[in-house]
């Protein structure tokens, strides 16, 4: 299918675990960002990648990893998995990094 | 450090109005703006991006403008339908290849 999509859709995992969610788009778009989605935070940008293996930090990424080996995938990794990680997570891409952004579904992560 | 506002942060209409949402910045040497929409459990949905030198964009019932001089953006709804509530969010993109800055939004009820 077409579009954006995020796995999984819902996880919950312990403190302390490694837990990775994925990111995958079909338009072959240069950019792609990771944020997490949080009450009284709003939307926060965790990392972007603007291409295969260039990935910068945004406002909050300690605690995550990211890797882009393929253009259509940006995986985002929590080494060790904290409750204050547990939120809502989006992937979105676009062609440039200052135009429209097209997001995923979000992923809902619940750390116990 | 670029901030957005948006304020109400919660606005309750009954069906047919038209209504104004508000949007603020500060740092005025933006790129572009974009308005997004986000129904509840879903990921943005991008709605209008205003470039710089623009004054307003529009699309159906939706009309975006664009004051940088003040640091201010207003989503206005024409005749608003109940299939309009969801929350709204604007963004800018700093001159330079930044990545988006999220307001926090403005869930938007519309009561028939």
């Amino acid at each position: 299918d077409a579009g954006i999509t995020q796995s999984p859709r819902y996880k919950i995992t312990e403190t302390g675990r490694q837990v990775t969610l994925m990111c995958h788009q079909t338009w072959s778009h240069s950019y792609m960002f990771w944020y997490r989605q949080d009450l009284g935070h709003g939307l926060r940008l965790i990392y972007y990648s603007a291409a295969a293996d260039i990935t910068d930090k945004g406002e909050v990424p300690d605690g995550y990893v990211v890797s882009r080996s393929k253009t259509e995938n940006f995986p985002l990794t929590l080494e060790s998995a904290t409750r204050s990680q547990t939120s809502v997570y989006f992937c979105a891409s676009s062609e440039v990094i200052s135009y429209e952004q097209y997001f995923g579904p979000g992923t809902r992560l619940t750390v116990t | 450090k670029q901030e957005v506002t948006q304020i109400p942060a919660a606005l309750s209409v009954p069906e047919g109005e038209n209504l104004v949402l508000n949007c603020s910045f500060t740092d005025s040497a933006i790129y572009n703006l974009q308005w997004f929409r986000q129904d509840p459990g879903k990921g943005l949905t991008s709605l209008l991006l205003i470039q710089s030198s623009q004054r307003e964009q529009t699309s159906g019932r939706l009309n975006a403008s664009l004051d940088k001089s003040s640091g201010r953006s207003t989503l206005y709804i024409a005749a608003s339908q109940p299939g309009d509530s969801a929350t709204y969010l604007c963004a800018v993109v700093n001159s330079g290849n930044t990545p988006l800055v999220f307001g926090k939004g403005t869930r938007l009820s519309v009561i028939a």
